[in-house]
C-alpha cells in the first residue's frame, strides 16, 4: 500500500480560475476527509464521506467549493472562482472504520494551493 | 464546540534535553485526542493518541502523552529529544469518535545541537 497521495502537489492559479484536487486514499479505507491548512495554524475540517457519502460539511466550505467521490474511492476538491483567501495547503486523510471502532485518520502530502 | 489550545507557539530545546509540549482541550465528555507531527513538505503522521483506558499513551519515535482529566490536558513529552524531532506537533481532538477532528493551531520545535 502506497499510503493516501494527492495531486498535483502544487497548484498556481489566478483569481477566479476553477481549480480541481484529486485525493486517493488508502485502498481499503471507507472514510475520507479533506482539511485546508493555512500558513501558521492547524489543520482545520471541511468535509467527509463515508464511501460515496458526504455526510458532513463545515460552514468553512463556502458555495464555491464541492467535493464528491462518485464511487466510494478517489475524491476530488473543486474550487470555482478562486479567491486569494482560499489559497492555503488543502489535505487528503483517509480512515477505516468498522463496527463502530474508529481507525486513525492517514493524510496525504497535500495540495498548496497559490491564488494570485 | 471542541476546541484545542496549544499555549507555545514555538519552542526551543538542546539535543539530548526532554520536552514537553503542552496541550489542553474544551469538551464536556472524554474526547478523542491525538498527536501528530508534520515535517516540512510531508503529511502528518500521528504520533500517538488516547481513547480510553490507561491514561499514559505510548506512541512512535519514544514519545509519549498523559491525559489528565482535571487538567483537561494531554501533554506531549520525550525523554531525549534527538535532531530529527524538529517538525511542527499538533494536538487534536475528535469529540465523537466520528473523526470529525479539530486540530490546535500547533507548536514549532527547533532542536539546537
Amino acid at each position: 500500500d502506497t499510503g493516501v497521495s494527492q495531486d498535483p502537489r502544487h497548484k498556481i492559479t489566478k483569481r477566479g480560475q476553477n481549480v480541481t484536487f484529486r485525493c486517493d486514499p488508502i485502498s481499503e479505507h471507507n472514510r475520507l476527509y479533506w482539511y485546508r491548512q493555512t500558513l501558521g495554524q492547524g489543520p482545520e475540517f471541511l468535509t467527509y464521506f463515508q464511501n460515496e457519502a458526504q455526510l458532513e460539511k463545515s460552514r468553512l466550505l463556502s458555495d464555491r467549493f464541492s467535493a464528491e467521490r462518485p464511487k466510494g474511492s478517489f475524491s476530488t476538491l473543486e474550487i470555482q472562482r478562486t479567491e486569494q483567501g482560499d489559497s492555503a495547503m488543502y489535505l487528503c486523510a483517509s480512515s477505516l472504520v468498522t463496527g463502530g471502532q474508529v481507525g486513525e485518520q492517514y493524510f496525504g502530502p497535500g495540495t498548496r494551493l497559490t491564488v494570485t | 464546540a471542541q476546541s484545542v489550545t496549544q499555549p507555545d507557539i514555538h519552542i526551543t530545546v538542546s539535543e539530548g534535553a526532554s520536552l514537553e509540549l503542552r496541550c489542553n482541550y474544551s469538551y464536556g465528555a472524554t474526547p478523542y485526542l491525538f498527536w501528530y507531527v508534520q515535517s516540512p513538505g510531508q503529511g502528518l503522521q500521528l504520533l500517538l493518541k488516547y481513547f480510553s483506558g490507561d491514561t499514559l499513551v505510548q506512541g512512535i519515535k519514544g514519545f509519549e502523552a498523559e491525559f489528565k482529566r482535571s487538567q483537561s490536558s494531554f501533554n506531549l513529552r520525550k525523554p531525549s529529544v534527538h535532531w530529527s524531532d524538529a517538525a511542527e506537533y499538533f494536538c487534536a481532538v475528535d469529540s465523537g469518535g466520528y473523526q470529525k477532528v479539530t486540530f490546535g493551531t500547533g507548536t514549532k520545535l527547533q532542536v539546537i545541537p
